[in-house]
């Protein structure tokens, strides 16, 4: 079974539809994010927590929304769905590595595929 | 804030033969690490090979081994005899060191095709 599982692993749906898109871990990391992959743009980061009570924005949060129920649990909401969030969806996780903190390593899910039409 | 370029959309080789792909960055501070993320068409995201800023030693993982020159802002990603298995998208990846808060700052993706 995977660490980071990832649902739907892909979804149709229509504009104006509210969306979400969950990820669990079972490798007990506390740092989580989501990035949104397009074509010729690489992955670029929508929202990442710390833990629990610690949400922060990334580069393109505008449309989206996140929570963090739980340690193991990261979900990403899109309120009214449009055509251009039409993209491929990543969770990570990250863990400090002792001394060394975070060093830099992801742990991908394996990916939503989200089309809005 | 970071960038990080790769000039190369796409490349495509010969089975066995030896491929770099390109990355430079831009950034501010002197303490960091690079890393490289392997693609598949199974869209997993794999590490491939990592380099942290302060080691002058260039990392080297099997068949894969990079290039930085931290002066010029470098990273490039050497894979030595290639395989079928190689065709994947590459990304250059960077990361303030410290845990950057927000994650990894990724170039926008080489695709690399390995012909037969």
């Amino acid at each position: 079974d995977a660490d980071v599982t990832q649902t739907p692993r892909n979804r149709i749906t229509k504009t104006g539809k509210r969306i979400m898109l969950e990820c669990s871990q079972t490798k007990g990391h506390d740092r989580m994010y989501w990035y949104r992959q397009d074509p010729g743009l690489g992955l670029r980061l929508i929202y990442y927590s710390f833990d629990v009570k610690d949400i922060n924005k990334g580069e393109i949060s505008d449309g989206y929304s996140v929570s963090r129920q739980a340690q193991a649990k990261f979900s990403l909401s899109l309120e009214s769905a449009i055509p251009n969030q039409t993209a491929l969806y990543f969770c990570a996780t990250s863990v400090r590595q002792g001394l060394r903190g975070y060093t830099g390593e992801l742990f991908f899910g394996e990916g939503s595929r989200l089309t809005v039409l | 804030a970071q960038t990080v370029t790769q000039s190369q959309p796409e490349m495509s080789v010969q089975e066995a033969e030896t491929v770099t792909l390109s990355c430079t960055y831009d950034t501010s501070e002197s303490n960091y690490y690079l890393f490289w993320y392997k693609q598949p068409p199974s869209r997993q995201m794999i590490l491939v090979i990592r380099q942290e800023a302060y080691k002058q030693q260039n990392a080297t993982e099997n068949r894969f081994s990079v290039n930085f020159q931290k002066a010029a802002k470098s990273f490039s990603l050497k894979i030595s005899d290639s395989q079928l298995g190689d065709t994947a998208m590459y990304f250059c990846a960077f990361m303030k060191h410290g845990g950057g808060a927000d994650g990894l700052t990724f170039g926008k993706g080489t695709h690399l095709i390995i012909q037969p």
